[in-house]
C-alpha cells in the first residue's frame, strides 16, 4: 500500500540537542511539506519541497533544517536554536496542485 | 492574508442525527479546498478535496460545497456515527500570479462528539 510513513512515533530531545525526525513516502509524489501542531492553532509550514535537492522555508523554518537527497525521504531536523520545539510534527506530500497525504505524525517532547 | 476560520470549534450530538460543519476563508482566491479529518494523538486523514471550479464533492455519507465568492465551505455527514468523533478540519490552497502556491491554510477545527 502507498503511503507517507513518520518515525518515529514518540521522541524526546534534552536541552541543546539536535534530532531527526523521518518522513518516507512511497506515493511518487514530488512534493513534500513539513507541519507543525499546536494545540489550539492551526497546522503551520515549517519547509516545502517540490522536487530533489531544493527546498523552500516556509511560515516558521527558523530553528529546524531539511534535506532532500532522494524523492522519496524528507528528514526534518530540529536544532538547538529552535527554542520551543515540543508539539506534534507532521509530514505530508502531494503531486503539485494536488490534494495533500499525511502522515500518521511524530510527538516531539523536550525533557 | 488568507484565515480560515472553523465554526463551532466543538459539536456533540446524538448518534443518527445529520450535522452541517462550516468552514470560511476570508480570500476567494483558491486553488482547492480540503477537508480533513483527525483522530487523537493521529495524522490527518483525507476526506474530500474540492476543486476551484467544483461545487460540491461527495464521499459516502459525506459531502462537502465550496462557495467561492462567499469564501464558504460546508461538510455534511448524514446519519452520524459513534466512530465519526474526531477533529475535522478544513485547509485551502491559496492562488497566487495565477497558480497553486506551495502550502495549505488550516482552520483550527472543530470537535465532533457523536453520543450513542
Amino acid at each position: 500500500d502507498g503511503g507517507i510513513t513518520q518515525s518515529p512515533k514518540y521522541l524526546f530531545r534534552k536541552e541543546g540537542q539536535n534530532v531527526t525526525l523521518s518522513c518516507e513516502q512511497n506515493l511518487n509524489h514530488d512534493a513534500m511539506y513539513w507541519y507543525r501542531q499546536d494545540p489550539g492553532q492551526g497546522l503551520r509550514l515549517i519547509y516545502y519541497s517540490q522536487i530533489v535537492n531544493d527546498f523552500q522555508k516556509g511560515d516558521i523554518a527558523e530553528g529546524y533544517s531539511v534535506s532532500r537527497e532522494k524523492k522519496e525521504s524528507f528528514p526534518l531536523t530540529v536544532t538547538s536554536a529552535q527554542k520551543n520545539p515540543t508539539a506534534f510534527y507532521l509530514c505530508a506530500s502531494s503531486i503539485w496542485g494536488d490534494g495533500y497525504t499525511f502522515g500518521s505524525g511524530t510527538r516531539l517532547t523536550v525533557v | 492574508k488568507q484565515e480560515v476560520t472553523q465554526i463551532p470549534a466543538a459539536l456533540s450530538v446524538p448518534e443518527g442525527e445529520n450535522l452541517v460543519l462550516n468552514c470560511s476563508f476570508t480570500d476567494s482566491a483558491i486553488y482547492n479546498l480540503q477537508w480533513f479529518r483527525q483522530d487523537p494523538g493521529k495524522g490527518l486523514t483525507s476526506l474530500l478535496l474540492i476543486q476551484s471550479s467544483q461545487r460540491e464533492q461527495t464521499s459516502g455519507r459525506l459531502n462537502a460545497s465550496l462557495d467561492k465568492s462567499s469564501g464558504r465551505s460546508t461538510l455534511y455527514i448524514a446519519a452520524s456515527q459513534p466512530g465519526d468523533s474526531a477533529t475535522y478540519l478544513c485547509a485551502v490552497r491559496p492562488l497566487d500570479y495565477g497558480g497553486a502556491t506551495n502550502k495549505l491554510i488550516f482552520g483550527t477545527g472543530t470537535l465532533l462528539a457523536v453520543q450513542p
